[in-house]
């Protein structure tokens, strides 16, 4: 299957700052990326969906303006958690889907983030 | 997109077939199935999918019954590393991969 990056896969930060987590389709244009967040013992939650070029999508009770997605290029997203704290720790994992596979979606390893 | 049913949990001896059941009565026509599963503090990783027919590849079979109101994942030879929750996710083309609480599946040696 194709390969998804994130980077980093683990951050520790104190609250109130900025965290940038980027997600690259390393063998894939990916013209669709996805959020997802995963707090411990639950399933994972989609937080929003992005197109190449244009303003993501966020599901109900994601705040659009303290989690900033960008999608730029076909191969590159990024996701921004400002201002953040520590209930914001979780486990984000983005994913790609590439033009023609309408369903296969391919996932990055993770991102760990704890929020002091 | 169609909701889906599975067991919390599930246990398996290693070199056994898993079966792994999953219960999506509600699908429509146009509504494929897709499996995926996630090993502890990864990304999941996609197994396999189908609209009707039953399906075969490297990693697992997936047979789907006649009405598509339920289908099965088999690993046919189950081993420590396939240890992991087991998500059935029905979804139309071009659909939001939802995930629901999975199957987790224990291998057991």
């Amino acid at each position: 299957g194709a390969v998804v990056s994130q980077h980093p896969s683990r951050v520790i930060c104190k609250s109130g700052t900025s965290v940038k987590i980027e997600c690259r389709s390393l063998d894939f244009q990916a013209t669709t990326m996805f959020w997802y967040r995963q707090f411990p013992k639950q399933s994972l939650m989609l937080m929003a969906t992005s197109n190449e070029g244009s303003k993501a999508t966020y599901e109900q009770g994601v705040e659009k303006d303290k989690f900033l997605i960008n999608h730029a290029s076909l191969t590159l997203s990024t996701l921004t958690v400002t201002s953040a704290h520590p209930e914001d720790s979780s486990f984000y994992i983005c994913s790609g889907r590439g033009r023609g596979n309408y369903n296969e979606q391919f996932f990055g390893p993770g991102t760990r983030l704890t929020v002091l | 997109d169609a909701k889906t049913t599975q067991p919390p949990s599930m246990d398996c001896a290693e070199g056994r077939a898993a079966n792994l059941p999953c219960n999506h009565s509600t699908i429509s026509g146009n509504e494929y199935v897709y499996w995926y599963r996630q090993i502890h503090s990864q990304g999941p990783q996609y197994i396999i999918h189908g609209l009707k027919n039953n399906e075969t590849n490297e990693m697992a079979s997936l047979i789907i019954t006649e009405d598509r109101k339920s289908s099965t994942l088999i690993l046919p030879h189950a081993t420590l590393r396939d240890t992991a929750v087991y998500y059935c996710i029905v979804l139309r083309q071009g659909g939001k991969l939802i995930f629901g609480q999975g199957t987790e599946l224990s291998v057991k040696p």
